[in-house]
């Protein structure tokens, strides 16, 4: 069974500041993606970066960058310059096998609530 | 592109009764998902499709739990009896899969929050 643990459930955060998320999973397959998403409070839940797990290089948007080690399962996401339009809650989140017949349904970690002071 | 939606936004009914949600998937999207949200928690899978064939159901989708995808367009979600336990939001999410390997990115609804009293 795939499991996808966030161990930190709240982080605060100075606007401008860096912050890191935590994220760590559990698979035996070696094909596969992983996601953070953000939902606002009473807002839907947005895509904020895709990883891929057969490439070495870390996945980057703008100011949301993955740190991917995938033999230790971990994935975490690092917001630079933190704004206060994103506080949020954080979720990572484990899709399965790429091509897998289950492929797709989304695991999700516990999340995390992610306040930013200014 | 008008994203994913999802109706009604909210939902207050009595225990016992029957609900029914709506969603509506990104127009060219083959694969649709329900999720289940409870306050404070990451979202449950509870089932998916592909085009209009349900491929997998949760074992967290009793049998009070049904859910269509008649043209492999909109998806219906009902619940008949419902219990208070069944309070949670409720989320529709869609992607694109073109068979093999894909990114499967999945975009979801705003949720439709439904209260049992």
């Amino acid at each position: 069974a795939q499991t996808v643990t966030q161990s930190q459930p709240e982080m605060s955060v100075q606007e401008a500041e860096t912050v890191t998320l935590s994220c760590t999973y559990d698979t035996s397959e070696s094909d596969y993606y992983l996601f953070w998403y953000k939902q606002p409070p009473s807002r839907q839940m947005i895509l904020v970066i895709r990883q891929e797990a057969y490439k070495q290089q870390n996945a980057t948007e703008n100011r949301f960058s993955v740190n991917f080690q995938k033999a230790a399962k971990s994935f975490s996401l690092k917001i630079s310059d933190s704004q206060l339009g994103d506080a949020a809650m954080y979720f990572c989140a484990y899709p399965g096998n790429a091509g897998g017949t289950s492929y797709g349904k989304l695991t999700f970690g516990q999340g995390t609530i992610l306040t930013v002071h200014p | 592109d008008t994203g994913v939606s999802q109706d009604p936004r909210h939902k207050i009914t009595k225990r016992g009764q029957n609900v029914t949600f709506r969603c509506d998937p990104i127009s060219e999207h083959n694969r649709l998902y329900w999720y289940r949200q409870t306050l404070g928690q990451g979202p449950e899978f509870l089932t998916y499709f592909q085009n209009e064939a349900q491929l997998e159901k949760s074992r967290l989708l009793s049998d009070r739990f049904s859910a269509e995808r008649p043209k492999g367009s909109f998806s219906t979600l009902e619940i008949q009896r419902t219990e208070q336990g069944d309070s949670a939001m409720y989320l529709c999410a869609s992607s694109l899969t073109s068979g093999g390997a894909s990114t499967d990115t999945q975009y979801f609804g705003p949720g439709t929050r439904l209260t049992v009293l």
